[in-house]
């Protein structure tokens, strides 16, 4: 149990598009979403927390008018990359906390967006 | 060249040998401690666990040890396997925060 998805698992796109990502608990409910963004060779940076019904909460110096987190349902979390840039190529993740399981978050496979 | 700062430690070990990951945490008022094992272009992957109240857990074929006098964590890895191979994270988390991640530790399995 507790599996994490996303999609897609690799995108390109231009300069100035936007791209979606999404991330889904399949097995379970996520009372809280999280997503973060990690560059080659370094760790995870937290973005922003999501709670289903609610605003993101983002971490200082992330843009919430370029990273659009929507969290409309307890197994499905929204991070849209708007306007994007070369500088935006990065690995995503998210993870998910499950209702009741206290502090564990559970980690989606990535996705890795390539801006061109 | 590779930028200083975008160089993660790498820990070289013979198969089969034990490995030690070091990690030290920065909050002194950190509570939960998660180990966790990325493999090349995958999410991170839960290991093991352990509240500031224990020293030390066991799991299967790995140990996680505490030292909060020096803020400390290691995982140990018995028997080290070409599949253990992956970067290697220690997470903190204090009451009401988020988990902050460290740096990360490469570690690489030899034949």
């Amino acid at each position: 149990g507790a599996v994490v998805s996303q999609h897609p698992s690799w995108v390109i796109c231009k300069s100035g598009t936007s791209v979606k990502i999404e991330c889904r608990s399949l097995d379970f409910q996520a009372t809280t979403m999280f997503w973060y963004r990690q560059f080659p060779k370094q760790s995870l940076m937290l973005m922003a927390t999501s709670n289903e019904g609610s605003k993101a909460t983002y971490e200082q110096g992330v843009e919430k008018d370029k990273f659009l987190i929507n969290h409309a349902s307890l197994t499905l979390s929204t991070l849209t990359v708007t306007s994007a840039h070369p500088e935006d190529s990065s690995f995503y993740i998210c993870s998910a906390g499950r209702l009741g399981s206290g502090y564990e978050q559970y980690f989606g496979p990535g996705t890795r967006l390539t801006v061109t | 060249g590779e930028s200083v700062g975008l160089h993660l430690p790498t820990l070289s070990v013979q198969e089969g040998d034990n490995s030690i990951i070091n990690c030290a945490y920065s909050n002194s008022a950190s509570d939960y401690f998660i180990w966790y094992k990325q493999e090349s272009g995958k999410g991170p992957q839960f290991i093991i666990d352990i509240r500031s109240n224990m020293d030390k857990r066991q799991g299967q074929r790995v140990t996680v040890l505490l030292n909060k006098t020096v803020k400390h964590l290691s995982l140990q890895i018995a028997a080290t396997q070409p599949g253990d191979s992956a970067v290697y994270f220690c997470a903190e988390n204090m009451p009401g925060q988020n988990f902050v991640f460290g740096p990360g530790t490469r570690l690489s399995v030899l034949p």
